[in-house]
């Protein structure tokens, strides 16, 4: 079975500049999140999908990031413009169900390690 | 509101000898608690999980975690460390939402196995 999917791996850009990540979770999962992981921090929560709906997007930053799952399935995350503090590896998961119950398991993909200059 | 306290950040420890790592956490509802791990320029992996039962859960790689609810305890406890278990781990919470999951990560903890 073929895992969470990311691209790009890593990305240098400079301030000011824009820059969009793609996640493709595993075949048949409702649920994907976007996590922002901090050198040294836990991942954060950016935003919850749940099919192609917004189900938790409490801890994105709205006026930079923006975020989408095209019909269910992969999603792109946008930083525009980006700062400096966005320097971080972001975490695309999904997950089965999804449904409230808080039993399932995450899957996780390798991550965007981004660099702002 | 959740929250999940890891109060160690580097855990050293020799190779082949026992190692524990603390998570404590705190939330007004039951919850439900996990361990990953998360390798050099790796994504997580799940390692155990708490759901209901019994309180003690063996997961993957020799690791178990123990639930202790008057404690909001959830440790992660390996008998003998190997060089490869060298990583993150992170302790997470669930709380089941109206409709969906809310989890919450921990800061992590660096176990180093020293040879």
């Amino acid at each position: 079975e073929a895992g969470v999917a990311q691209s790009p791996r890593y990305k240098i850009i400079e301030k000011r500049q824009s820059v969009a990540f793609w996640c493709n979770p595993i075949s048949g999962h409702a649920t994907l999140y976007w996590y922002q992981q901090i050198l040294g921090q836990g991942p954060k929560l950016l935003i919850q999908f749940q099919n192609n709906g917004v189900v938790d997007d409490s801890q994105l930053p709205k006026d930079r990031f923006s975020a989408e799952r095209l019909k269910g399935v992969d999603s792109t995350l946008k930083i525009q413009p980006a700062k400096l503090e966005d320097s971080a590896v972001y975490l695309c998961a999904s997950s089965l169900v999804g449904t409230g119950a808080g039993t399932d398991t995450q899957y996780f993909g390798p991550g965007t390690r981004l660099t702002v200059l | 509101a959740q929250s999940v306290t890891q109060l160690d950040s580097q855990v050293p420890v020799f190779e082949e000898a026992p190692v524990e790592l603390r998570c404590n956490y705190s939330s007004s509802v039951s919850v439900y608690l996990f361990w990953y791990v998360q390798y050099p320029n790796q994504g997580l992996q799940l390692l155990l999980k708490y759901l209901s039962g019994s309180t003690l859960v063996k997961g993957i790689n020799g690791f178990e975690a123990e639930f202790n609810k008057s404690q909001t305890s959830f440790h992660l406890r390996k008998p003998s460390v190997h060089i490869s278990d060298t990583a993150e781990y992170f302790c997470a919470v669930s709380e089941p939402l109206k409709g969906y999951q809310k989890v919450t990560f921990g800061t992590g903890t660096k176990l180093q196995v020293i040879p």
